[in-house]
C-alpha cells in the first residue's frame, strides 16, 4: 500500500514533443505529490508538486494532472527539449499525518529528448 | 553555495570496513533526511531528524547503520562492517518544518564496497 508505481520505465521523445509520465498510488493518506528531476551524478531536484485539492498545476512547460478518484497523477512536459533529458521520479508523502516529507518514490523514468 | 552539501562525493571501501558520510543541510532547515538510492531505482527513505532528534528509522536501516545529528546542524551516517549490498548512492535532504516547504537534496555520496 506504500508503493508508488511509475511508468514508463524509459521514454524517447522528439524535440518539441510532449513527454508524459504516469504514477499511481494506493495509500489514500498521501497528500503531497512532487516530481523530481535527476541528472546523472546529481541529487534529485524538485520540479513541481501538487496537493490533492487541485486537479492540475502548471509551471512553465511542466504540468501535473491529478486524478484523486483514480489515485493517479502524471507529469506532462510540453515542448520537450534535449536539456530535459534526465530521470524523472514521482513521489508521495502523507505530510498531514506524519508532519514530514518522508517520500515514497517511484522507480523513475529515463527520458531522452532527441534533437 | 547555500545548498545541501555532502561529503565525500565518492567512497570506495573494502568489505568489512566502516565508513562515515557527512551531510550539511541548508542552514535554517530543522529537518534532515537520509535516503538510499540503488542503480535504476528511486530513493528509499532511511531516517529523518527534527533538529537533533532522530524521529523515524526505516526497516532498511539495519543495526550496522547509525545516524546522528548532534547539534541539530550537520548529520553523519555511519555504516559498520560494510557489505557489497551497501553499495549505493546515499542522499541527504533538508527542509523546514511546515506545509508547502520543499525538501532539497544534496548531490549524494556514492559508496562502492569491493
Amino acid at each position: 500500500q506504500q508503493q508508488v508505481k511509475q511508468s514508463p520505465q524509459s521514454l524517447i521523445v522528439q524535440k518539441g514533443g510532449i513527454s508524459i509520465i504516469n504514477c499511481a498510488y494506493e495509500n489514500t493518506a498521501f497528500d503531497y505529490f512532487p516530481w523530481y528531476q535527476q541528472f546523472p551524478g546529481k541529487g534529485p531536484a524538485l520540479l513541481i508538486a501538487i496537493r490533492p485539492d487541485v486537479s492540475e498545476k502548471k509551471e512553465g512547460r511542466f504540468t501535473i494532472s491529478f486524478n484523486k478518484s483514480a489515485k493517479q497523477f502524471s507529469l506532462h512536459i510540453m515542448d520537450s527539449q534535449p536539456g530535459d533529458s534526465a530521470t524523472y521520479f514521482c513521489a508521495a508523502s502523507n505530510f498531514a499525518t506524519s508532519g514530514t516529507y518522508k517520500y515514497i518514490f517511484g522507480t523513475g523514468t529515463r527520458l531522452k529528448v532527441l534533437a | 553555495d547555500t545548498g545541501v552539501s555532502q561529503d565525500p562525493r565518492h567512497k570506495i571501501t573494502k568489505r568489512g570496513q566502516n565508513v562515515t558520510f557527512r551531510c550539511d543541510p541548508i542552514s535554517e532547515h530543522n529537518r534532515l533526511y537520509w535516503y538510499r538510492q540503488t542503480l535504476g531505482q528511486g530513493p528509499e527513505f532511511l531516517t529523518y531528524f527534527q533538529n537533533e532528534a532522530q524521529l523515524e528509522k526505516s526497516r532498511l536501516l539495519s543495526d550496522r547503520f547509525s545516524a546522528e545529528r548532534p547539534k541539530g546542524s550537520f548529520s553523519t551516517l555511519e555504516i559498520q562492517r560494510t557489505e557489497q549490498g551497501d553499495s549505493a548512492m546515499y542522499l541527504c535532504a533538508s527542509s523546514f518544518g511546515g506545509i508547502d516547504t520543499e525538501a532539497f537534496f544534496g548531490q549524494g555520496t556514492r559508496l562502492t564496497v569491493v
